[in-house]
């Protein structure tokens, strides 16, 4: 059964850079028919699309967020990695990773919770 | 970008009953919709792709329609489990996609 799992700091000070890394088990990141994928979620508020990555090392970034994110990843590790500059107190959510198929996001993280503050 | 709406923000239901919810899309995104079932402190659960397909493993009192920029989730006899956050995705420029805001089931 494949699981993927979120890590990394909780906290991360104003201007510095967020990074995270989702660990995927049960199955092959290298998988030809899923994108993967990172989603975040402000308290109280709805789920925002980072971006998603394809095992060729094809990215594709929210406009809205494609200055300060980069996103990569380890086929031998079976992992994939966010990383988003320039943090504020807006980018403090919780973060997801998930796996995206032709028809939705089918396998989810449980998600971590990162705070930027000082 | 594709926005997407959902109403009502907040919906009081009492188990048994039915619950209906809209999401509409600022422009057609086809078919290619989802919907989500989140519960606090966990992670969405897909439910719904393809605008009106159950995901594996979701019960048939789950039913969707729609095309296009209005959708419609329907739970015909709410269970207590089904109280929960409900939102739908547009991916019609996958592999980006873009969530509604969220409807909150309340009992």
């Amino acid at each position: 059964q494949l699981q993927l799992q979120e890590s990394g700091p909780g906290l991360v000070k104003p201007s510095e850079t967020l990074s995270l890394t989702c660990k995927v088990s049960g199955g092959s990141i290298t998988s030809n028919d899923h994108f993967w994928g990172w989603i975040r979620q402000p308290p109280g508020k709805g789920l925002e699309c980072i971006g998603s990555l394809y095992h060729s090392g094809s990215a594709y970034y929210n406009p809205s967020l494609k200055s300060r994110v980069v996103l990569s990843l380890d086929t031998s590790r079976d992992q994939f990695s966010l990383k988003l500059n320039s943090v504020t107190a807006a980018d403090t959510a919780v973060y997801f990773c998930a796996r995206i198929t032709w028809d939705g996001l089918d396998v989810w993280g449980q998600g971590t919770t990162v705070t930027v503050s000082s | 970008e594709i926005v997407m709406t959902q109403s009502p923000d907040t919906l009081s239901v009492s188990p048994g009953e039915r619950a209906t919810l809209s999401c509409r899309a600022s422009q057609s995104v086809n078919s290619n919709l989802a919907w989500y079932q989140q519960k606090p402190g966990q992670a969405p659960r897909l439910l719904i792709y393809g605008a009106s397909t159950r995901a594996t493993g979701v019960p048939a009192r789950f039913s969707a329609s729609g095309s296009g920029t209005e959708f419609t989730l329907t739970i015909s006899s709410l269970q207590s489990e089904d109280f929960a956050v409900y939102s739908c995705q547009q991916y019609n420029n996958w592999p980006l996609f873009t969530f509604g805001p969220g409807t909150k089931v309340n009992i």
